[in-house]
């Protein structure tokens, strides 16, 4: 079994609409992200969480929010989606204590907001 | 602050061929670094990862990495290329000693495998 999952894998919207991409992990980290993919961009952040009470923006968290319901699970919402939030969208989870910070991936959720 | 660039935005080389992605990162303390591999449809993958403790690095799948202090470079290789090798290639940097353990990524190389 996948030790980080996503869901929706794809995801079709409307301009205006709320949307909501989960996330999900059995590696027991306390640390999550958020990224979103775009060709010639490489990952950019969204947001990261250190544990449930803590919070933190990332380079470019206008026009998204995140909710930390448990250590295991962080979601990525879009309040009113618009086109150019169209993008490959990629949760992930490190281990403060393991050395190098590195990160575990989702496999991704590919929104396209029409 | 830290930065990474990687020169090429797509490199195509001959099966068999030996494979050499380039990355040069910036940065104003100790980094961490790492090469992650992404196959169509999949998340990130590490490859392999720089810590310290030695300067060419080992990981999966055949590649390696050096890390060469002076030259601000990670560059990654593998002697011959397979057909499975064919992916995108993030390079990324964080920093020793971050309590944000924020990772910053590179823009990514495509790698093409001619038969």
């Amino acid at each position: 079994d996948a030790d980080v999952t996503q869901t929706p894998r794809n995801r079709i919207t409307k301009t205006g609409k709320r949307i909501m991409l989960e996330c999900s992990q059995t590696k027991g980290h306390d640390r999550m992200y958020w990224y979103r993919q775009d060709p010639g961009l490489g990952l950019r952040l969204i947001y990261y969480s250190f544990d449930v009470k803590d919070i933190n923006k990332g380079e470019i968290s206008d026009g998204y929010s995140v909710s930390r319901q448990a250590q295991a699970k962080f979601s990525l919402s879009l309040e009113s989606a618009i086109p150019n939030q169209t993008a490959l969208y990629f949760c992930a989870t490190s281990d403060p204590w393991r050395e190098g910070y590195e990160q575990f991936f989702g496999p991704g959720t590919r929104l396209t907001v029409l | 602050a830290q930065s990474v660039t990687q020169l090429g935005s797509h490199v195509s080389v001959s099966e068999g061929a030996l494979v050499l992605l380039r990355c040069n990162y910036s940065s104003s303390v100790p980094p961490y670094l790492f090469w992650y591999v992404q196959y169509p449809n999949q998340g990130l993958q590490l490859l392999l990862k720089y810590t310290s403790a030695a300067t060419l690095v080992k990981g999966i799948n055949g590649f390696e990495a050096e890390f060469k202090k002076s030259e601000t470079s990670f560059h990654l290789t593998k002697p011959s290329a397979h057909m499975s090798d064919a992916a995108e290639y993030f390079c990324a940097v964080s920093a020793v000693y971050s309590s944000a353990s924020k990772i910053i990524f590179g823009s990514g190389t495509r790698l093409s495998i001619r038969p």
